[in-house]
């Protein structure tokens, strides 16, 4: 069965540091990884995708990456705002319709 | 363009009690789909209807039963409320399930059942 696991659940760096949240998982037969960010009160909104042939997507401040073979995906946060507070979120889509969650990192950046 | 869009945000029900919760998108997507997310958990599947006229259970479809009523909108009822469904409900939708495709989330409804 999969499980998506993101550690650690929460995170409080100062602003303009460079960050690193993670994602594991543990059947590396997936379609693609998504990283999601939630605001307090509200849905979620898509961030990256990576598609299962891919090594890693970009944009803007955001880098992530993924290693299937590993089980392994990383989301990279350039110079931290304070905007960037939110819970992020990963995802995998091992087939079908179904998407398998992550609980999230809980991150605060410090002004 | 709204996106998706839930009714109501918020709800406090007595168990044994039911409700529907309300799901639209502006979006013309074929897929949708109702999400639970609890405290420490990640987000999980109740049910998908991965076109009009069709719906599917996920991995949580027990206490639930669903209504794809046209291409807009997707309803979750809950027949006799229990507390374990306390929860925060999300709809979302999504062009056709492919796997390259983004699922486009709602605001979600916060569930109290007491």
């Amino acid at each position: 069965k999969q499980e998506v696991t993101q550690i650690p659940a929460a995170l409080s760096v100062p602003e303009g540091e460079n960050l690193v949240l993670n994602c594991s998982f543990t059947d590396s037969a997936i379609y693609n990884l998504q990283w999601f960010r939630q605001d307090p009160g509200k849905g979620l909104t898509s961030l990256l995708l990576i598609q299962s042939s891919q090594r890693e997507q970009t944009s803007g401040r955001l880098n992530a990456s993924l290693d299937k073979s590993s089980g392994r995906s990383t989301l990279y946060i350039a110079a931290s705002q304070p905007g960037d507070s939110a819970t992020y979120l990963c995802a995998v889509r091992p087939g079908g319709f179904k998407t398998i969650f992550g609980a999230g990192t809980r991150l605060f950046v410090k002004a | 363009n709204a996106g998706v869009t839930q009714t109501p945000k918020f709800q406090v029900l007595k168990t044994g009690q039911s409700m529907t919760l309300q799901c639209a998108q502006d979006m013309n997507h074929n897929s949708m789909y109702w999400y639970r997310q609890d405290p420490g958990m990640g987000l999980r599947l109740i049910y998908y209807s991965a076109s009009e006229g069709t719906t599917d259970k996920g991995e949580v479809p027990n206490g639930y039963n669903v209504s794809r009523l046209n291409k807009r909108e997707f309803s979750l009822r809950l027949e006799s409320a229990a507390p374990s469904q306390t929860s925060v409900y999300f709809c979302a939708s999504s062009m056709d399930g492919q796997m390259q495709e983004t699922q486009y989330f709602g605001p979600g409804t916060r569930l109290l059942v007491l």
